[in-house]
């Protein structure tokens, strides 16, 4: 597609459960971001992957939290046991390689509730 | 780490009014900025970038920020704002070559009354 595809837009889980969310990263785009967006907190950091090189983790908030990026394009990222405290709209973005890194194309979000 | 510091998270004013967003940052190196915007129901925007030249910078739908070094400043500036401009701004700073990740300050909800 045009832009970046995040799957799913909405979804309600149960504490303690287990949810993955998709990104699909603009065609080409080496770089691929995924940020957290909680009610007046602004853009929270979560990890970054370049290419073949080892993701910038330095921003997931406990070890429940991780992601992957198969064959550098569709990133997955997985949240284990759930808490309510990770409700959020959960934003993925891609870019082109470093010298344009801070050109991020966003999806849509997803919007993560946990009960 | 590099902070980003907007002020005035809510902003009511009028069609017609002039608009300016707050954006200072905390990092002494060499830095690329942004703002961007997000419209209601909709995802996140470019809405300009300084990265170097001339620190008066003109993006889209009018709008346009100044860096100012000296005071680690990039504040967003409209002269006269459309009620179209209802929106959430946010700046962002990405510290340069090397380092790949912006930093977002926490926004300013802007709310344009007709």
């Amino acid at each position: 597609g045009a832009g970046v595809s995040q799957s799913p837009s909405n979804k309600v889980t149960e504490k303690g459960k287990d949810v993955e969310l998709r990104c699909d990263p603009i065609s080409g785009h080496t770089a691929l971001y995924w940020y957290r967006q909680s009610l007046g907190q602004g853009l929270e950091f979560l990890i970054y992957f370049q290419g073949n090189s080892a993701p910038d983790k330095s921003g997931l908030p406990s070890d429940r939290f991780s992601a992957e990026r198969t064959g550098g394009s569709v990133s997955t990222l997985t949240i284990q046991r759930t808490q309510q405290e990770d409700s959020a709209v959960y934003l993925c973005a891609s870019s082109l390689a470093d010298r344009e890194a801070g050109e991020l194309f966003f999806g849509e979000g997803s919007r993560l509730t946990v009960l | 780490a590099q902070s980003v510091s907007q002020h005035n998270h809510h902003v009511i004013l009028s069609e017609a009014a002039s608009l300016e967003l707050g954006c200072n940052y905390s990092y002494g190196g060499t830095v690329n900025l942004f703002w961007y915007v997000q419209y209601p129901g909709q995802h996140l925007q470019l809405l300009l970038k300084y990265f170097s030249g001339d620190p008066l910078v003109k993006g889209i739908k009018g709008f346009e920020a100044e860096f100012i070094k000296s005071k680690f400043s990039f504040n967003l500036r409209k002269p006269s704002v459309q009620w179209s401009d209802t929106a959430e701004y946010f700046c962002a700073v990405n510290a340069g070559y090397g380092n790949n990740r912006l930093a977002f300050g926490k926004g300013n909800q802007v709310v344009v009354i007709p």
